[in-house]
């Protein structure tokens, strides 16, 4: 069965500091991978997506995400976290081949950022 | 701009009454879909549609009905045969149906019981 975990419910970090959110999936074949932010009461934006090639991926608002085939992890990252960067975070999964574009979602991993 | 809307952003639905959330979408997108959030879980899709006149189930339509008689409406119909219906629902798209392109999503409606 196709899964995404997002094994951490909750992220805190200081301001200042890297931040990582971590992903995994258990999908057959190459998927699309990608990385959502919700903030309260609204929907997801896009951040980015990994489809093939370089395996770091440079999104949008300072994030990124490196993909490991052998680990089947697609982690999320930035450098210097901001207070503003505090939100729920989604990864998302679309395996390849089938007939449309289905999207697994993680359960979602809120991050704190603290001043 | 372009986007997507989502009306109303809040809705109350009384016992045994049928509610219609609305989705329109001004980026001639040829997919939507439509989906659940509960807390602490991640979202779960209801019915998604790859072209006007068509829609298939998802994951967990029972309870819901959808249409798609024109490319940006989307609405969506909580009957009720949906007996646990509060949640968070999210409308998107996709320029098509090949896989690989980031679905894009409206800010949702928050569904209650009265």
């Amino acid at each position: 069965a196709q899964s995404v975990a997002q094994p951490e419910d909750q992220v805190n970090v200081a301001e200042g500091n890297p931040l990582t959110v971590k992903c995994t999936y258990s999908v057959s074949g190459n998927p699309y991978l990608f990385w959502y932010v919700q903030y309260p009461n609204r929907g997801l934006q896009f951040l980015l997506k990994y489809i093939t090639g370089d395996n770091l991926v440079k999104g949008s608002y300072g994030f990124e995400a490196e993909f490991n085939k052998s680990q089947t992890s697609f982690h999320l990252k930035k450098p210097s976290a901001l207070v503003s960067d505090s939100a729920l975070y989604f990864c998302a999964v679309s395996p390849p081949g089938g007939n449309f574009n289905k999207f697994y979602f993680g359960s979602g991993t809120k991050l704190n950022v603290k001043p | 701009d372009g986007g997507i809307t989502q009306s109303p952003k809040y809705l109350f639905r009384k016992e045994g009454q049928n509610v219609t959330l609305s989705c329109e979408q001004n980026l001639n997108h040829d997919a939507m879909y439509w989906y659940r959030q509960d807390p602490g879980q991640g979202l779960r899709l209801i019915y998604y549609s790859q072209i006007v006149n068509d829609f298939q189930k998802g994951d967990i339509a029972e309870g819901y009905s959808v249409s798609r008689e024109k490319k940006e409406s989307f609405p969506l119909t909580v009957t009720s045969a949906q007996k646990n219906p509060t949640a968070f629902y999210l409308c998107a798209s996709s320029l098509g149906t090949a896989v690989g392109g980031p679905q894009h999503f409206g800010d949702g409606t928050r569904l209650s019981i009265l």
